[in-house]
Formats: C-alpha cells, sequence, structure tokens
C-alpha cells in the first residue's frame, strides 16, 4: 500500500473558483512535507515545502496546510486559472531512510483541469 | 528554467536496445536524481548520486543504472529495453545529498519511446 494517498484522482473545475487537494499520509517519523506543480510533459516544480511545525504555507494562490497529528495536507488554489491545470504532486519525505537510504515517498498525483 | 539539462529531449528506439540518457546538474548543485514517469502514472524514484557517489536507490531495474561524473553531469544506461520503459525519464538537481531536505529542480525530461 502506498504510504502517500492523493486525493481527488482527477478535478475539473472552472475558471475563477477555489478548489482544495488532498494528500494523507502514512510515512513515520514525518519530516517534511512538499507539493509539486506539474505541466503536461514537464518537469514538477516546487509550490511548498513544509515542516512538522508548520500549518500553514502559501504562495501566491495556493496554500497549503498540514495537520501532523492527523497526518494529513492540502493544497488550496484560489481563484482558479487556465494555466493552474496540472497535476499536484505531494511527496512526504521520512526521518527515517529506508534499506536504500532513500527517504521520500510519492504520491500519485491529482489531475486539475481549470475549464474556462 | 531550472537550469537543469537533459539531452535527448526525445529518443525512439527498439526493444533489445540500449540507450543513454544525459543530464546536467544546476551550477553548484552536487546531488542528481533520475526519475521515470510512464503514461498517466505517477514520478517513481529510481536513484540518487551525491558528489560522484550513489546515495539512494528507488525502484531503479536491474537493466539500467547510473553513474554521476567528476565534473557532475549523469548519464543514466537503460539496456535491453522493452516496450513497457517507455516514459518520460526526468532528472533532477539539488544541492546537498539528502533527498528529503533538499529542494529538487528538476529539467525539462526525456521522453524515451520504445518500439
Amino acid at each position: 500500500k502506498n504510504q502517500v494517498e492523493q486525493s481527488p484522482q482527477s478535478l475539473i473545475i472552472l475558471e475563477g473558483k477555489n478548489c482544495t487537494l488532498q494528500c494523507n499520509y502514512t510515512v513515520s517519523p514525518f519530516s517534511n512535507l512538499r507539493w509539486y506543480k506539474q505541466d503536461t510533459g514537464r518537469g514538477p516544480v516546487s509550490l511548498t515545502i513544509m515542516t512538522f511545525s508548520e500549518n500553514t504555507k502559501s504562495n501566491g494562490r495556493y496554500t497549503a496546510t498540514l495537520d501532523a497529528d492527523t497526518k494529513q495536507s492540502s493544497l488550496h488554489i484560489t481563484a482558479s486559472q487556465l494555466s493552474d491545470s496540472a497535476s499536484y504532486i505531494c511527496v512526504v519525505s521520512s526521518a527515517v531512510s529506508d534499506g536504500n537510504n532513500n527517504d521520500m515517498r510519492f504520491g500519485a498525483g491529482t489531475r486539475l483541469t481549470v475549464k474556462p | 528554467d531550472s537550469g537543469v539539462t537533459q539531452t535527448p529531449k526525445h529518443l525512439i528506439t527498439a526493444t533489445g536496445q540500449r540507450v543513454t540518457l544525459r543530464c546536467s546538474p544546476r551550477s553548484g548543485d552536487l546531488s542528481v536524481y533520475w526519475y521515470q514517469q510512464s503514461l498517466d502514472q505517477g514520478l517513481q524514484f529510481l536513484i540518487q548520486y551525491y558528489n560522484g557517489e550513489e546515495r539512494a536507490k528507488g525502484n531503479i531495474l536491474e537493466r539500467f543504472s547510473a553513474q554521476q561524473f567528476p565534473d557532475l553531469h549523469s548519464e543514466l544506461n537503460l539496456s535491453s529495453l522493452e516496450l513497457g520503459d517507455s516514459a518520460l525519464y526526468f532528472c533532477a538537481s539539488s544541492p546537498q545529498g539528502s533527498g528529503g531536505w533538499s529542494e529538487q529542480y528538476f529539467g525539462p525530461g526525456t521522453r524515451l519511446t520504445v518500439t
């Protein structure tokens, strides 16, 4: 079972509307959580990075929240624009690496489509 | 533009062949990461190199290998290619060696098509 689950898998909204994407994780011990935006066919771009002591972090119209107790994070997009159409990927890092020294756990992403 | 360059941009080859993908990290970055992204699939972490040494491993097949050279550029070698290896291959770089802590900057990717 994946340690990072994102929902919904896909989402269609109208331009100008707000939306919220979810990321639930079971990674333990927790180190940090990142949200990436990936335009189709392009490399991901970092939006926010949050440690356990941070509840909210904003980057323009993007606001990420983190509840380390319930192991949930959300990415809220305000006043959506056509350019927000992309996949949004949640990456959770563990404070302990696995046997291959890898500490990153990736969600499958949410594909957002913003329509005019 | 992230500052990470990847070549080639597109690659078409036949099953059973071997290819090499190239990545140049941002100036000053010591870590290079390789990722595979199949059609409509999530990012799969393959391997990380830090200052020339293998640092972390993900879901990398035995048919795949990578190395980082003294000038810090990296190559990902894919051999005995299968149809299922068709994917986008991304390289990312970061200043430090910790994948979980470092801000990673992704390149534009190499699209590999195996026919």
